[in-house]
């Protein structure tokens, strides 16, 4: 069984500073793990993916993340926030090499970034 | 590019109403797949497709039909609609179902109220 948890509902930053937007995923087997991203009435976007080559992702955006197998964790950031980066972010799980039917999607991190 | 497209946008129904929710995508896809979007619950898979003439429930089935005629076309029948299934609905399709660089596209969704 495969699970995801992301650990803040809401952040706030002040625009130019770091995002960190924290996952953890529970997986029976080798995971693929995604980031979502969805603006304000929209459908959702992929930001980046894990597929069991570089732990280190690199996304559009200026967005990455890195797979850490000790701590269970894929945790978003970002060196500097904009404006634009306003959204809800999605963590999504599925077994390596399986369909999308596996996906499970976290509750969500709404971003919130003042000026 | 079109990509994938919802019909309607809005709408809202009284209880025990049917109506259809359409989707369509102009990339050739294979997988297309329906999800609802719920506060708090991130997204949940209610059926999904691997090709035209294969569909199969995924984790909220009840209450929907789909069928897959053709490899554009995806639509989500309501068949008695309740409170419980106000939503929001999003298409979602992939070339491919299991391979690791297939990413998810999403259509931009579908607010569905139903009193």
């Amino acid at each position: 069984a495969q699970s995801v948890t992301q650990l803040d509902s809401h952040v706030s930053v002040s625009e130019g500073t770091p995002v960190l937007l924290r996952c953890n995923y529970s997986s029976s087997y080798s995971p693929s793990l995604f980031w979502y991203v969805q603006h304000p009435n929209k459908g959702l976007q992929l930001l980046l993916k894990y597929t069991s080559a570089a732990t280190l992702v690199k996304g559009i955006n200026g967005f990455e993340a890195e797979f850490k197998k000790s701590e269970t964790s894929f945790h978003l950031t970002k060196p500097s926030a904009h404006m634009s980066d306003a959204a809800e972010y999605f963590c999504v799980v599925r077994g390596l090499n399986t369909g999308f039917q596996k996906l499970v999607f976290g509750t969500g991190t709404r971003l919130l970034v003042s000026p | 590019n079109a990509g994938v497209t919802q019909t309607p946008k809005f709408q809202v129904l009284k209880t025990g109403q049917s109506m259809t929710l359409q989707c369509a995508q102009d990339m050739n896809h294979e997988y297309m797949s329906w999800y609802r979007q719920d506060p708090g619950m991130g997204l949940r898979l209610i059926h999904y497709s691997v090709g035209a003439g294969i569909t199969d429930q995924g984790e909220v089935p009840n209450g929907y039909n789909v069928s897959r005629s053709t490899t554009e076309d995806f639509p989500l029948r309501l068949l008695s609609a309740a409170p419980s299934q106000t939503s929001v609905y999003f298409c979602a399709s992939s070339y491919s179902n299991t391979a690791y660089n297939s990413p998810l596209h999403f259509g931009n969704g579908t607010r569905l109220t139903v009193t």
